[in-house]
């Protein structure tokens, strides 16, 4: 069965300093992957996706994620933080049993302080 | 870009009365739409699989008959929460594919519930 773990509930970070949100899969075959973000009382809002090609994918508002197939790891990454980053995001991976089915993880929660 | 909408945004119903939540895609079709719950502290829940024109596809544990799903057109599905208890105040949110990048969906913007 597909699944996707996210091992911390929250990431701290100063304004201007790198994030990582980190994220692990276990998929049967080959794994499709996204990253989504969520404002409070807000839906989720897609930031990036990898499907095949290059390991490290470039998404919406300065993101990116390094795919690493060796390590099953999928870990959302911004070279310098924003407040306004501050937010709920969500790794998901696609079922493979169906075209548009996705399992999410548990959510991390960043908080970026001024 | 694509957007799905939802109606209402918030509401609050008494214990025992139904609710019912729409949500629309409104500048595409969608045969497939799905049903997610959020429950506090943030866990994503996929509820259903709502199937244009046939019954939804309901996860394991989801009550079929609390939960009613119907999708009679190409651009919206309902959601009806039957003789709501507190318990099922929660965050609710719909989802619907692409229809130009397969592995794409496009979210809703939530509908939180509350019952009193």
């Amino acid at each position: 069965a597909q699944s996707v773990a996210q091992p911390e509930d929250q990431v701290n970070v100063a304004e201007g300093n790198p994030l990582t949100v980190k994220c692990t899969y276990s998929v049967s075959g080959n794994p499709y992957l996204f990253w989504y973000v969520q404002y409070p009382n807000r839906g989720l809002q897609f930031l990036l996706k990898y499907i095949t090609g290059d390991n490290l994918v470039k998404g919406s508002y300065g993101f990116e994620a390094e795919f690493n197939k060796s390590q099953t790891s999928f870990h959302l990454k911004k070279p310098s933080a924003l407040v306004s980053d501050s937010a709920l995001y969500f790794c998901a991976v696609r079922d493979s049993d169906s075209s548009y089915k996705l399992i999410f993880g548990s959510g991390t929660r960043l908080l970026v302080r001024p | 870009g694509a957007v799905v909408s939802q109606h209402p945004s918030r509401v609050i119903c008494k214990s025992g009365t139904s609710v019912k939540i729409e949500c629309r895609s409104l500048d595409f079709q969608a045969t497939t739409m799905f049903w997610y719950r959020q429950f506090p502290k943030k866990s994503l829940m996929l509820m259903a699989t709502s199937n244009e024109g046939s019954k939804a596809t309901y996860e394991q544990g989801v009550e079929k008959d609390k939960f009613l799903i119907n999708h009679a057109s190409l651009t919206l599905s309902t959601l009806t929460v039957t003789s709501a208890h507190p318990e099922d105040s929660s965050f609710y949110i719909c989802s619907a594919p692409s229809t130009g990048d397969l592995y794409e969906q496009y979210f809703g913007p939530g509908t939180r519930l509350t019952v009193t």
